[in-house]
């Protein structure tokens, strides 16, 4: 397996720009959730999605942003309008089962400018 | 809240000189401690789950024990290539979200 997959894996954009991250799971894992790294807050999950729907999206910072699985192989992030603050490594990652580890991607590295 | 306090944050090491990570945690039903580990410009690795006090775990030179405060990880006769940020993180028994400790980043020296 490819494990998981997510694009790009750099994006610069400006502010007020609309950003979006896409990922692909691993190909039988239920659960899919995204994570955002930054070094100030380590990691902070935004949402996370259990056959599709999504379960749990308290993380997510605010309105700007909005997160879909349209389908059990594919999801986005979608950040509109960004801002510099915005600014940090997404990861996608998924699991089979909620309770078993997950496996990561190797993230997007988001810079607004 | 889930609280996850991690330490040291860094930790430097010589090649073959063993020592400890400490996991701290405060969590509402415990339903698994994670450790992980993450190299520069990827995503975190998979390491152990524990789920019980008193379990313990191992892979190669690493090893996990769990109390019910606290997970440690051993890294016996670390090598350079054992260098890398640990770790570690909570899931609730109601609850499928991991929180994560903010790391501890390991250097071995050869």
């Amino acid at each position: 397996d490819a494990g998981v997959i997510q694009s790009p894996r750099h994006e610069v954009t400006e502010m007020g720009q609309e950003v979006t991250l896409r990922c692909k799971p691993i190909s039988g894992h239920d659960y899919l959730f995204w994570y955002r790294q930054t070094m100030m807050r380590g990691l902070e999950l935004l949402i996370y999605f259990n056959n599709n729907v999504p379960i749990d999206d308290s993380g997510m910072p605010e309105d700007r942003f909005s997160a879909k699985m349209p389908n059990a192989s594919f999801s986005t992030l979608k950040i509109q309008p960004s801002e510099p603050r915005d600014s940090a490594v997404y990861f996608c990652a998924s699991s089979p089962q909620g309770s078993y580890g997950y496996t990561f991607g190797s993230g997007t590295r988001l810079t607004v400018v | 809240e889930d609280q996850v306090t991690q330490s040291p944050e860094a930790l430097r090491l010589q090649e073959g000189e063993s020592s400890s990570l400490n996991c701290s945690y405060t969590v509402s039903g415990l339903r698994g401690l994670f450790w992980y580990r993450q190299d520069p410009g990827k995503g975190p690795e998979f390491l152990f789950t524990l789920y019980s006090a008193g379990e313990e775990k191992e892979k190669e030179r690493l090893k996990a024990t769990l109390t019910k405060k606290e997970s440690f990880l051993h890294i016996t006769a670390p090598k350079p290539e054992d260098s890398a940020t640990y770790l570690c993180a909570v899931q609730r028994s109601n609850d499928y979200k991991l929180s994560f400790g903010a790391g501890t980043t390991v250097t071995v020296r050869a």
